[in-house]
């Protein structure tokens, strides 16, 4: 069966830190990688979503990257972080490039910059 | 990207159905209609997905209108575990299949 880890869980940060929150997904093979941003009590935000190794799209301008580096691994990087920067990621995977799979999703990094 | 209108908050009995509402009048005949829910402080959760019939599965059904402009989601017995957000979403060929999350229902179960 598939399953996605996500880790760490929970991260504290100081402003001006660099961030490297890591994603890897088993059991599959060429999965669509997403990560997105939830900030408190706000809605999800889509980051990055990924159709193979080294195809990165952006979805809004920001202090954060993604990278690619194997087919299913999936990196949310930033080099300095801002304190609008924390909130909760999440990642998540879907099969194939259609709309007749679902979506499933890490449990999240709750991430604090401070 | 196709856009879904759901009502902000409902609330419901344990132990009775619950008809959640989304209304998407601008999908295409290729969108799916995809609910996903999302407990505090986890990350949502897959449910049900369908496009032209109604579909049913372990967790919930899925009601679709003949002219797909609106669609339900329902859980024959809520219970306390089903409080949570629930996300109406289309994904559809025009933005790349992704998944692009509203602001969803929040449901809330009372005991």
């Amino acid at each position: 069966s598939q399953t996605i880890h996500q880790w760490p869980a929970t991260l504290v940060q100081p402003v001006g830190s660099p961030l490297s929150l890591e994603c890897t997904v088993e059991g599959t093979s060429n999965p669509n990688l997403y990560w997105y941003r939830q900030a408190a009590g706000r809605g999800l935000q889509l980051l990055f979503y990924s159709v193979g190794i080294g195809q990165i799209s952006s979805e809004v301008p920001q202090n954060l990257s993604a990278s690619r580096p194997q087919d299913r691994q999936f990196i949310l990087s930033s080099k300095k972080l801002l304190l609008s920067d924390s909130g909760f990621y999440l990642c998540a995977w879907s099969l194939v490039w259609t709309g007749n799979t679902e979506a499933f999703f890490g449990q999240g990094t709750r991430l604090t910059v401070v | 990207d196709a856009k879904t209108t759901q009502p902000n908050s409902m609330e419901s009995n344990e132990e009775e159905p619950v008809h959640l509402p989304c209304n998407h009048s601008t999908i295409s005949g290729t969108d799916y209609i995809h609910w996903y829910r999302q407990l505090p402080s986890q990350g949502p959760e897959y449910v049900i997905h369908g496009l032209t019939s109604n579909v049913n599965n372990r967790m919930a059904s899925l009601a679709i209108a003949e002219d797909r402009k609106s669609s339900t989601l329902i859980l024959h017995r809520a219970t306390l575990r089903d409080a949570a957000v629930y996300y109406c979403i289309l994904r559809d060929e025009g933005s790349n299949y992704k998944l692009t999350f509203g602001k969803g229902t929040l449901l809330t179960v009372n005991p």
